[in-house]
């Protein structure tokens, strides 16, 4: 399968505390991308990095991206409740077969304790 | 912009009958996918549409299944006869140029 694999499974942290969820590949990508899905609702588009980039960062959110291991890790820093979600990688594989197609992870479930 | 907008939220039929989802993606956007998500399988891409051509249907999992996009700002997926494994949510999800998606809240689908 081509799809992204992603570990934990499932993540439980306090407030406060960073979190770091991990992603792995098979085929050469364009990109990866960083979603997340709130219970009952639909994806919602965090971060893109590009295949020539190593590390991005948005807000309080870090994405690293290792090409040689097929490897990327979202960290989110100083988690809040509100963070509690399920966070999926997605990855737009290189190849005029595949142009434009993202296939989804599995997802981590966050829990974010108050 | 009001979103990627899908239609109905949910819907709850007879095994057999026929079911028709509805997207209406982002103005402007040239990507359009179709996903499915279940808790076995989690995300499953359907089918893609470039300008509103199918690009890759191999999602598709049966000849039950069959989607259109008659123009830049609709399309349908349609199941004919649907099965109670077809149950799931359906995501439509829009992109330009393939930056970042902005999926659709999803029609939950029961099929009883």
């Amino acid at each position: 399968s081509q799809q992204g694999e992603e570990d934990p499974q499932a993540l439980s942290i306090q407030e406060g505390e960073n979190a770091t969820m991990n992603c792995s590949y098979k085929t050469s990508i364009n990109n990866l991308q960083w979603y997340r899905q709130n219970s009952g609702r639909g994806l919602v588009h965090l971060i893109l990095i590009r295949s020539n980039e190593r590390e991005k960062h948005s807000g309080r959110l870090r994405v690293t991206l290792d090409t040689s291991k097929k490897s990327s890790s979202l960290l989110i820093t100083a988690s809040r409740a509100a963070d509690t979600a399920s966070y999926f990688c997605a990855t737009d594989f290189k190849g005029s077969s595949n142009t434009g197609k993202l296939i989804f992870g599995q997802g981590t479930t966050l829990q974010v304790k108050p | 912009d009001a979103g990627v907008i899908q239609s109905p939220r949910h819907e709850v039929t007879e095994m057999g009958q026929e079911v028709t989802l509805r997207c209406k993606p982002i103005s402007g956007h040239d990507y359009l996918f179709w996903y499915r998500q279940t808790m076995m399988r989690g995300l499953e891409l359907l089918i893609y549409f470039n300008n509103n051509v199918p690009i890759d249907d191999s999602g598709m999992p049966e000849d039950r299944f069959s989607a259109k996009m008659p123009n830049a700002s609709f399309s349908t997926l349609k199941i004919q006869p649907s099965e109670p494994r077809d149950s799931a949510v359906y995501f439509c999800a829009s992109s330009f140029n393939r930056y970042g998606y902005t999926f659709g809240s999803g029609t939950r689908l029961t099929v009883v």
